[in-house]
């Protein structure tokens, strides 16, 4: 349904692991986005990538790394992460133009527990 | 002030109600709005965009006054399964694109 797809769905990983949640949009889009959304929050926007470039960071710790190897592909590498950081991850990508077709589409999320 | 603000509710309606959700926005520059909606756990999709003339899909209408700064979104008849978070979304166009979401309107249509 969506062309926005995202893995894993679901991860639980200790304090000092390190492990890499993967986006793929399929959408022909050139911008790309992380999300994170903790339980009955609001959506926080984390990263920003234009045509594989950061435009954004908005004061994320350095535990979380971005990685857009081309416009499909987007990817968040998680090391020493803390219980607070448990949260659902959305990836978001967004064409160029101002149809409804250009607006954010979203992947299914991963859902990750910090134990 | 909040870029863009909703009130966050939640709205508690019986079933076949109608109800209203607005949504205001500070940049006067912006250029397009649009509605989603996010179930529990589930990610945001896609309602519908709001155009000044209007926008009627089904139960739902959208409009939008450039002159107050604010969107609005009434749903006509509603559903149990209408029950869920709405999003305001606001895009500014001029040169980053800049995507952002309202902190959303919890609806909860009750039998």
């Amino acid at each position: 349904e969506t062309g926005v797809t995202q893995t894993p769905r679901h991860l639980v990983m200790g304090m000092t692991n390190k492990k890499s949640l993967k986006c793929e949009q399929h959408l022909g889009h050139n911008a790309m986005y992380w999300y994170k959304q903790s339980a009955k929050k609001p959506l926080e926007l984390m990263f920003v990538y234009n045509f594989k470039e950061q435009t954004e960071n908005n004061s994320v710790p350095s535990r979380f790394s971005p990685e857009c190897p081309n416009s499909s592909h987007l990817f968040l590498h998680l090391h020493t992460l803390q219980p607070e950081d448990s949260a659902l991850y959305l990836c978001a990508s967004r064409g160029r133009g101002r149809k409804a077709k250009d607006t954010q589409y979203f992947g299914p999320g991963t859902r990750l527990t910090v134990l | 002030r909040k870029e863009v603000e909703q009130d966050p509710g939640p709205f508690n309606v019986p079933e076949g109600a109608t109800v209203a959700f607005n949504c205001t926005y500070s940049n006067s520059a912006s250029q397009s709005f649009f509605w989603y909606r996010q179930d529990c756990r589930k990610e945001p999709k896609l309602l519908m965009s709001v155009y000044s003339s209007g926008n009627e899909d089904g139960r739902f209408t959208a409009q939008l006054n450039r002159a107050s700064q604010y969107i609005s979104l009434l749903i006509r008849d509603s559903k149990l399964s209408d029950s869920a978070t709405y999003l305001c979304v606001v895009i500014d166009d001029t040169g980053g694109f800049k995507t952002i979401f309202g902190a959303g309107t919890r609806l909860f249509v009750k039998a």
